[in-house]
């Protein structure tokens, strides 16, 4: 399958400081990406859609101004969570999906703790 | 509304099979989707059907059908590290445009 790569894995970080997250589809294409967030024993709940070139589409409930999405190729995006609070740990997980197969695969994680 | 039901948890035996099922009821359908996610990993990818029938891949198989708003997972000659959450998936159109829409998971466990 199609390989996707998400950088960091873990990141611990203090209260009111921003993170960022890449995910890069390096086998593939990815005009759409998609940014996902899971909370323990809980399913994935999609986050925001991210489209090459364009501005990215947020799902209810979550805030643009706080998750910073940009798709500046076909082949990378980032997440970037400003101010983070401890609200904010998470598993983030970034997917892209083949235009060909139309199947999202998923990178390995980001752990999110905020202190 | 979107609504992607299956079970919670389900346990069997190493060497056994196992059916875990998935019904879904979301605004239009491009396919469905099963992934595997092993505790504090991200998903990967097991099967997609888009049309009505059953899709073999190894030890793996899932069928659909589509007029029941109904899929199942089937794993044969289980083995220890299948013991993972199981996830269905459907695209549905959400929104105004397609999505992937995951159910609960279900979390499996294989004893010996």
């Amino acid at each position: 399958g199609a390989v996707v790569s998400q950088h960091p894995s873990w990141v611990i970080c203090k209260s009111g400081t921003s993170v960022k997250i890449e995910c890069r589809s390096l086998d593939f294409q990815a005009t759409t990406m998609f940014w996902y967030r899971q909370f323990p024993k809980q399913s994935l709940m999609l986050m925001a859609t991210s489209n090459e070139g364009s501005k990215a589409t947020y799902e209810q409930g979550v805030e643009k101004d706080k998750f910073l999405i940009n798709h500046a190729s076909l082949t990378l995006s980032t997440l970037t969570v400003t101010s983070a609070h401890p609200e904010d740990s998470s598993f983030y997980i970034c997917s892209a999906r083949t235009q060909a197969k139309n199947i999202q695969y998923f990178g390995a994680g980001t752990r999110l703790s905020v202190l | 509304g979107q609504n992607i039901d299956q079970p919670t948890e389900m346990t069997a035996t190493e060497g056994a099979i196992v059916q875990i099922n998935c019904t879904y009821q979301t605004s239009g359908f491009n396919g469905l989707f099963w992934y595997q996610q092993h505790a504090g990993e991200a998903p990967t990818f097991l099967s997609y059907n888009v049309l009505d029938g059953l899709e073999e891949k190894g030890r793996f198989s899932s069928f659909l059908s589509r007029s029941k708003g109904y899929s199942y997972l089937l794993l044969k000659e289980l083995q220890m590290k299948d013991s993972a959450s199981y996830l269905c998936a459907v695209r549905g159109f959400s929104g105004g445009y397609n999505k992937l829409i995951f159910g609960a998971g279900t979390r499996l466990a294989v004893h010996p």
